[in-house]
Formats: structure tokens, C-alpha cells, sequence
């Protein structure tokens, strides 16, 4: 069975700081899919990244970065020179591949940042 | 591109009542949709899989008899809470998946309070 972690709950920082948002999986799949979404306060989803998984290598996207090490299970998403329009929550995802449009997706617990001024 | 619409975004009913809850794809055609339940400061749970034409799966847990899903088109799909009840009461969220590229497009969710 898969299953996504995200052992951070809740992370405060100061604007401008860096902040590292881990997330752990675990399938038996070779082949699978990971994704990370912001959830903001008015709760619509925004995709951020997906990535295969044979592809590991990091992206990076403007202050967004994504770390995928398949030898430790782990797709981490850095934020660099946070904003305090980065506040939300975050969602860490693991998609198994079937039969593409049917593929599950599973979502780790969320991870709630806050970005003080 | 890859827009997908609840509709409503919130709604407020009395126990008791019936509610539904539509998700279209507003310029693709969805072979998949999928229903989700959030309740606050939770994660997103599926409740259940929908194909166009076909029955919804529903996951463990998940009372059909109560959540009823149609999928009547290519670009629609509904979920009815029948007999609601305050326990019903979160934030439920609709996906939709073309068969490539393996992702689901979010709805913006439909806040149901149930009196």
C-alpha cells in the first residue's frame, strides 16, 4: 500500500528565511508519480510539481526547488526567501500508474506554513 | 487549460435534507473523476472513484447508499449527500484526469455546513 509522510505539522518562519518542507513515501511500485500542492485559506488546490519516478533530477522554479532522492524515499520542497504570500498548507502526494486516468491519488497530512512579516 | 468548476461553493442545509454538489471540466473531457472529503485541518480522503457511464468506486469506508455519484458525462459529475447530517459537514473537492498525463485538476471545493 502506499503511504505518503509528512512529519512536519506546522513550521513558522520569518519572511526571507529558507524553509525545507519534507515529505517521505513509501510504494512498492516502480513506476509512480510524485506531487506537491499548496492549499491556501480559501482551500483550492494549486499544483506545484509532479515528477516520475525515473526521473530524479531536482527542479527548480523561481524560489521553488524540489529535492526527489529515490534512495531514501523522499521528495523535499524548498522554498527560498520566503513570502508571506507562501502561507498555506502544503501537500505532499504519491500517484501509483494503472491505467493512467484511474491512478489514486494518496496525500501525506499536510504541512501548515506560516510566513510572519 | 485543465479547469475544473464546483458548483456550489457553499451551501448550508438542514439535517435531514439532501445536497448536490456538481464538478464540471470546463475545456477537456474527464474520463476520471474523483471525489474528496476534507475535514479542517485534515487531509484530503477519497471517497470515491467515478468513470464516465459506469458506477463509482467507492473507498473502505465510504457509505454509497449515502454519497451517491453520477457521472453522466464527459464533463460532469455530481455527488449527492442524501439524509445529511452535521457530521457531513466539510469541505468536499472534486478532481478530474484525462488519461495523460497521469494528473489530476482540482475544483475549488464546496463548503458544506449541515444545520
Amino acid at each position: 500500500a502506499q503511504k505518503v509522510t509528512q512529519a512536519q505539522t506546522e513550521i513558522s518562519v520569518v519572511e526571507k528565511e529558507d524553509v525545507t518542507l519534507d515529505c517521505v513515501y513509501e510504494t512498492r511500485d516502480t513506476t509512480y508519480y510524485l506531487f506537491w500542492y499548496k492549499q491556501p485559506p480559501s482551500g483550492e488546490l494549486v499544483f506545484l510539481i509532479r515528477r516520475n519516478s525515473f526521473d530524479e533530477q531536482n527542479e527548480i522554479s523561481g524560489r521553488y526547488s524540489w529535492n526527489f532522492q529515490k534512495s531514501t524515499s523522499s521528495f523535499n520542497f524548498t522554498i527560498t526567501a520566503s513570502q508571506v504570500v507562501d502561507s498555506a498548507v502544503y501537500f505532499c502526494a504519491l500517484s501509483e500508474v494503472y491505467t493512467g486516468a484511474n491512478s489514486k491519488l494518496t496525500f501525506g497530512k499536510g504541512i501548515t506554513l506560516s510566513v510572519r512579516p | 487549460g485543465a479547469v475544473v468548476s464546483q458548483h456550489p461553493s457553499r451551501v448550508i442545509c438542514k439535517s435531514g435534507t439532501s445536497v448536490k454538489i456538481e464538478c464540471r471540466s470546463l475545456d477537456f473531457q474527464a474520463t476520471t473523476m474523483f471525489w474528496y472529503r476534507q475535514f479542517p485541518k485534515q487531509s484530503l480522503m477519497l471517497m470515491a472513484t467515478s468513470n464516465e457511464g459506469s458506477k463509482a468506486t467507492y473507498e473502505q469506508g465510504v457509505e454509497k447508499d449515502k454519497f451517491l455519484i453520477n457521472h453522466a458525462s464527459l464533463t460532469l459529475s455530481t455527488l449527492t449527500v442524501t439524509s445529511a447530517h452535521p457530521e457531513d459537514s466539510s469541505f468536499y473537492i472534486c478532481s478530474a484526469s484525462r488519461s495523460v498525463p497521469y494528473e489530476q485538476y482540482f475544483g475549488p471545493g464546496t463548503r458544506l455546513t449541515v444545520t
